[in-house]
């Protein structure tokens, strides 16, 4: 389909591991945001892209956490020594403007960290 | 009825009822509002949305109305169906610059046939 597409759907890591999620977004979509999503919460926001330029990594929680877009369409999050509280769904999103556009999001990935 | 659950508050209605779901959100700045729907194991749909210098706005079977006065953005969904079932979210865009939609606590709706 034209949506964004996240794969993998799930991801079960032992603490410590590395694990490498990865966005594709809808073609021609400018704008990427990538969220952390806890069970029975809203989406938080992680990083933004603006084509191949992250604008803002503000909410990546620690130096652990790394986004990548090195052409400006898929985008990797990785997660380096994995811990238990990186257990969530990664959410994906793109839209086509900087702002002012509603977006359109992935189904996430799962991870669990064991 | 409404109440306030553990994790998310819950709205339980009846199919072919009207649902009304309430969201306040936090700053007075934001000027971009969008309402998502969150079915169990996908991503947040885009409904609708509405910008700052309208007080309602309407969809197909949905209305979103919004009162800066107060802060508040409510979603009303006519004849409420099964399929309707979900998390509801509300997102603000903040005006000056900020891009990043900010989540509210969602709320869940629950459709019973």
């Amino acid at each position: 389909g034209a949506g964004v597409s996240q794969s993998p759907r799930y991801k079960v890591a032992k603490r410590g591991q590395d694990v490498a999620l990865r966005c594709d977004p809808i073609s021609g979509h400018v704008s990427l945001f990538w969220y952390q999503q806890a069970l029975g919460q809203g989406p938080e926001f992680l990083t933004y892209f603006q084509n191949e330029a992250q604008l803002d990594k503000s909410g990546l929680p620690s130096d652990r956490f790394f986004a990548e877009r090195p052409e400006g369409s898929v985008s990797t999050l990785k997660i380096q020594r994995t811990q238990q509280e990186d257990s969530a769904v990664y959410l994906c999103a793109s839209s086509l403007a900087i702002r002012d556009q509603p977006q359109h999001f992935g189904d996430g990935t799962r991870l669990s960290i064991l | 009825g409404e109440s306030v659950g553990l994790h998310l508050p819950t709205l339980s209605v009846q199919e072919g009822d009207n649902s009304i779901i309430n969201c306040a959100y936090s700053n007075s700045a934001s000027d971009y509002f969008i309402w998502y729907k969150q079915e169990s194991g996908k991503g947040p749909q885009f409904i609708i949305d509405i910008r700052s210098n309208m007080d309602k706005r309407q969809g197909q079977r949905v209305t979103v109305l919004l009162n800066k006065t107060v802060k508040h953005l409510s979603l009303q969904i006519a004849a409420t169906q099964p399929g309707d079932s979900a998390v509801y979210f509300c997102a603000e865009n903040r005006s000056g610059g900020s891009y990043i939609p900010t989540f509210g606590r969602g709320t869940s709706l629950i459709v019973h046939p």
